[in-house]
């Protein structure tokens, strides 16, 4: 059974502050790792997958990087705006073939201005 | 193109009831999963349905069943409703059945409420 953990629970930053939170996932067997934005009321969106050790990954102000020997994914939010308010969503797949992901409980981003 | 659409929006039933719960995936794509997900907690796997055999499915009860359509639409059953069962029920799509790289597309859920 996969184990994804994600920190903090829950962020409160003002409009123009940077911030980061983390994805801790089982470093053995990996395969990939998946990060979701999900606002209130809307379909979570897919931001990034990640395969590849040392990977880095960019979407506007938002990046993520992957360290798969250790076990963990940064994702980073630079010049935070009250739009980025949301709940962040890592995931991995099981390896036993099919499309399930293992969700973490998500990090609740609050911008406030 | 339209995304993933699921409906009802909103639902509620009393203790005993079935359900059904309906998700249209984006067009082309042959993959559909479910997923329960509760207050505080990350969506839970249920189902997975692929050109319309089952691929996979989570630690959920009997109650629970699917299917899938030859346009590839999908449906999720749920008999003999609890007040646990009260949650968001959340449908995603993708092109292939089994690619752990591969995006999958969720859909704005159904609210599920249990009475």
């Amino acid at each position: 059974i996969l184990n994804v953990e994600q920190s903090p629970q829950s962020l409160h930053v003002q409009e123009g502050d940077s911030t980061n939170f983390t994805c801790s996932f089982p470093s053995s067997n990996f395969y990939a790792l998946h990060w979701y934005r999900w606002e209130t009321a809307k379909s979570p969106e897919a931001l990034f997958v990640m395969t590849l050790n040392g990977d880095e990954k960019k979407k506007g102000r938002i990046s993520a990087t992957l360290n798969t020997k250790e076990g963990y994914s940064y994702l980073y939010i630079k010049g935070s705006q009250p739009e980025d308010s949301a709940t962040y969503l890592c995931a991995s797949p099981d390896t036993g073939g099919g499309n399930k992901l293992t969700f973490g409980t998500g990090t609740q981003l609050k911008v406030e201005l | 193109d339209a995304g993933v659409t699921q409906s009802p929006t909103h639902l509620i039933k009393t203790r005993g009831q079935q359900v059904t719960l309906r998700c249209s995936p984006i067009s082309g794509h042959k993959s559909v999963s479910w997923y329960q997900q509760v207050l505080g907690q990350g969506p839970q796997f249920i189902f997975q349905y692929y050109e319309k055999e089952e691929r996979g499915r989570g630690n959920f009860p009997d109650r629970f069943s699917a299917r899938q359509f030859p346009n590839y639409s999908s449906e999720l059953n749920v008999n003999a409703l609890l007040l646990g069962d009260s949650a968001l029920y959340l449908c995603a799509s993708s092109l292939q059945g089994s690619s752990l790289a591969t995006e999958q597309y969720f859909g704005p859920g159904t609210r599920l409420t249990v009475t």
